[in-house]
């Protein structure tokens, strides 16, 4: 079936500095690619998403790219806080609709 | 806040009992999928409904089943308990089945414990 690789599955990293998560997908056919991000015990939370028809999002610290052609996707969070501690999941949409998480990265920002 | 909420939020069931779970959508989020998160894991897909019927399913056993109805709510059985059932379920929803660009809501999800 269709998966979506995620990596890496831990990252630390000083505060203030960037902190970049990359995911390879398969299905050529999907389109729709979000990211969450889940904090202990909470549900997941949408914090960028990008369609196939852009090749770069960005809001505020936070960006996403993604290359069609590779067929990958990665978030880019920039001048990294404590608050920003959490695990990120990249997901994409299959052609049968089905959403496919990636693995997590769990991001950890030393102070 | 999402839109999407879960109940109960905490539960515990012994081995071999039947367990139901709920979710409420957002009116006119026709399309929710369960996952079912394990402890330190990612969600895993269980299956989706669109239009009260089953139009996508990962890998679990038919014990796994679901209703949609024409409420915008949802529920997730599971029969013959087992141990390893215990994780968080989460249900998400969103506006249409070709989501290609519809944002998925998350609801807080229910903490399933099988002792």
């Amino acid at each position: 079936g269709e998966n979506v690789e995620q990596h890496p599955s831990t990252l630390s990293v000083q505060e203030g500095d960037s902190a970049v998560i990359k995911c390879t997908y398969s299905d050529s056919a999907s389109n729709y690619f979000p990211w969450y991000k889940q904090e202990l015990g909470k549900r997941p939370q949408l914090i960028i998403d990008i369609r196939s028809n852009v090749g770069e999002k960005k809001d505020q610290r936070i960006a996403v790219t993604l290359n069609k052609t590779a067929k990958h996707f990665s978030l880019h969070i920039t001048e990294t806080q404590p608050e920003d501690s959490a695990v990120y999941f990249c997901l994409m949409m299959d052609s049968s609709y089905k959403l496919i998480f990636g693995s997590g990265t769990r991001l950890l920002v030393r102070p | 806040e999402t839109g999407v909420t879960q109940s109960p939020t905490h539960l515990i069931k012994t081995r071999g009992q039947q367990v139901t779970l709920r979710c409420s959508s957002q009116s006119g989020h026709n399309t929710v999928s369960w996952y079912q998160q394990a402890l330190g894991q990612g969600p895993q897909f269980i299956f989706q409904y669109y239009r009260e019927e089953e139009n996508g399913r990962g890998n679990f056993p038919p014990r796994f089943s679901g209703l949609q109805f024409p409420n915008y709510s949802s529920e997730l059985n599971v029969n013959a308990l087992e141990l390893d059932d215990s994780a968080l379920y989460l249900c998400a929803s969103n506006p249409l089945l070709r989501g290609s660009g519809n944002t998925i809501y998350f609801g807080e999800g229910s903490w399933l414990t099988v002792v």
